[in-house]
């Protein structure tokens, strides 16, 4: 069974205080790993596809990088408006249908 | 530009009521699915559809049905609404995998079932 492990569960950063969230995951056969921030009350909005290891992608302060067991979210000098909950999500190959499993997501909080 | 659109925003239900919560993508998008996000639990999957006619199970199919007559609609049925349904439910389109992108949601449906 897939699985997707999201941590921390919550971080409370000072503005400016660079971190990073983890996801760890195992899925047979990996299609795609998913970065996407949740504001309180909004669906979520996609932030990253990563397909390979070794692969990174950067948005503003954020960049998103996969190994083969885990990826990272590299948050760079945070603002108070990147406060928000952060999911991931893995894409697999599952009975004819490429399945996507979600983590529970790590809520971030930044202090001004 | 629209993306997914959802409705109702919020309902109340009794229990053994059936509704119907709507979802609408205006981006022609093959791929469409139903979640509900219940604390500590993550998204869940509850039924998908890889094109008009083509719909089948989730991870959580029991107590909802589905129907995928255009390419644009996906609407989510409740039959007999039961307090375990209470839940915040997204709606989610995408292209296929490899096409690039994640899923689009939705801004949710806010249900509680009493």
């Amino acid at each position: 069974e897939d699985q997707v492990t999201q941590s921390p569960e919550a971080l409370r950063l000072q503005e400016g205080e660079s971190s990073s969230l983890n996801c760890s995951y195992t899925v047979s056969g990996l299609r795609g790993l998913f970065w996407y921030r949740q504001d309180p009350g909004k669906g979520p909005e996609f932030l990253f596809t990563l397909y390979s290891a070794g692969e990174e992608k950067e948005k503003e302060r954020l960049k998103a990088t996969l190994t083969k067991k885990e990826s990272f979210l590299h948050i760079t000098a945070p603002k108070p408006e990147d406060s928000a909950t952060y999911l991931c999500a893995v894409q697999a190959y599952s009975g004819g249908y490429q399945k996507v499993t979600f983590g529970t997501g790590t809520k971030l909080q930044v202090i001004p | 530009n629209a993306g997914v659109t959802q409705t109702p925003k919020f309902q109340v239900l009794k229990t053994g009521q059936s509704m119907t919560l709507q979802c609408a993508q205006d981006m022609n998008h093959e791929y469409m699915s139903w979640y509900r996000q219940d604390p500590g639990m993550g998204l869940r999957l509850i039924h998908y559809s890889v094109g008009a006619g083509i719909t089948d199970q989730g991870e959580v199919p029991n107590g909802y049905n589905v129907s995928r007559s255009t390419t644009e609609d996906f609407p989510l049925r409740l039959l007999s609404a039961a307090p375990s349904q209470t839940s915040v439910y997204f709606c989610a389109s995408s292209y296929p995998p490899g096409q690039g992108g994640g899923y689009t949601f939705g801004s949710g449906t806010r249900l509680t079932v009493v």
